[in-house]
């Protein structure tokens, strides 16, 4: 299982864009990259997930560079909302492959 | 979206008793579902992988005869936590995987917090 590092935390001022990286160097050929929110007292909530290139949906976008080996998720004009721990998670699901948290990256958005 | 759900949402119980969480998947089936526990401040830690008619998939350290895990279907695993102490108090999140899944997106319940006393 490809074990994946962020930063511990990240603070950031409402209206601006942040952007989260996460390294996971061992990756493997068949792993997808997911991110996933979560907020206190309630279980994870799927932001968005890629291979490569990038990939965005309606709340962020996902960046992915040519070696995989990294990741980068952009949350545009964050509000007070948003502050909540952001996890990385890679893994090829096939079969009944769990999916391992790392520490996540808490961030704090200050108005 | 596909919808887990938890219950109890939150559970008090006294030492020495066992307490019985159930995991739903709402509008899937599930042939997998996986069991994590959450310290406060900490990320999630895998506790199980639970697949639908056979016995579960312990990870290293979590007692299995203390954390029973049952998936009698593929819309339901229950983690029943026996004998518990103040020590088992804990948040605890179950996630499924729909059928035939390949890209891996879990979905979550909301989460049972355990406190015992």
């Amino acid at each position: 299982l490809a074990k994946t590092t962020q930063p511990i935390s990240m603070d950031s001022y409402e209206g601006q864009e942040v952007n989260i990286t996460c390294s996971h160097n061992n990756i493997a050929t068949n792993d997808y990259i997911t991110w996933y929110q979560q907020f206190p007292s309630q279980g994870p909530r799927f932001i968005i997930q890629g291979y490569k290139t990038k990939v965005t949906n309606e709340v962020a976008s996902l960046f992915i560079p040519a070696d995989r080996k990294s990741s980068t998720l952009s949350l545009p004009r964050v509000s007070l909302s948003d502050t909540a721990v952001y996890y990385c998670l890679v893994g090829g699901y096939s079969g009944n492959t769990p999916l391992v948290f790392g520490k996540g990256t808490r961030l704090s958005v200050i108005a | 979206g596909a919808v887990v759900s938890q219950h109890p949402s939150w559970v008090i119980c006294k030492s020495g008793t066992s307490v019985k969480i159930e995991c739903r998947s709402l509008d899937f089936q599930a042939t997998t579902m996986f069991w994590y526990r959450q310290f406060p401040k900490q990320s999630l830690m895998l506790m199980a992988t639970s697949n639908e008619g056979s016995k579960a998939t312990y990870e290293q350290g979590v007692e299995k005869d203390k954390f029973l895990i049952n998936h009698a279907s593929l819309t339901l695993s229950t983690l029943t936590v026996t004998s518990a102490h103040p020590e088992d108090s804990s948040f605890y999140i179950c996630s499924a995987q729909g059928q035939g899944s390949d890209t891996g997106e879990l979905f979550f319940g909301e989460g049972s917090r355990l406190t015992v006393l």
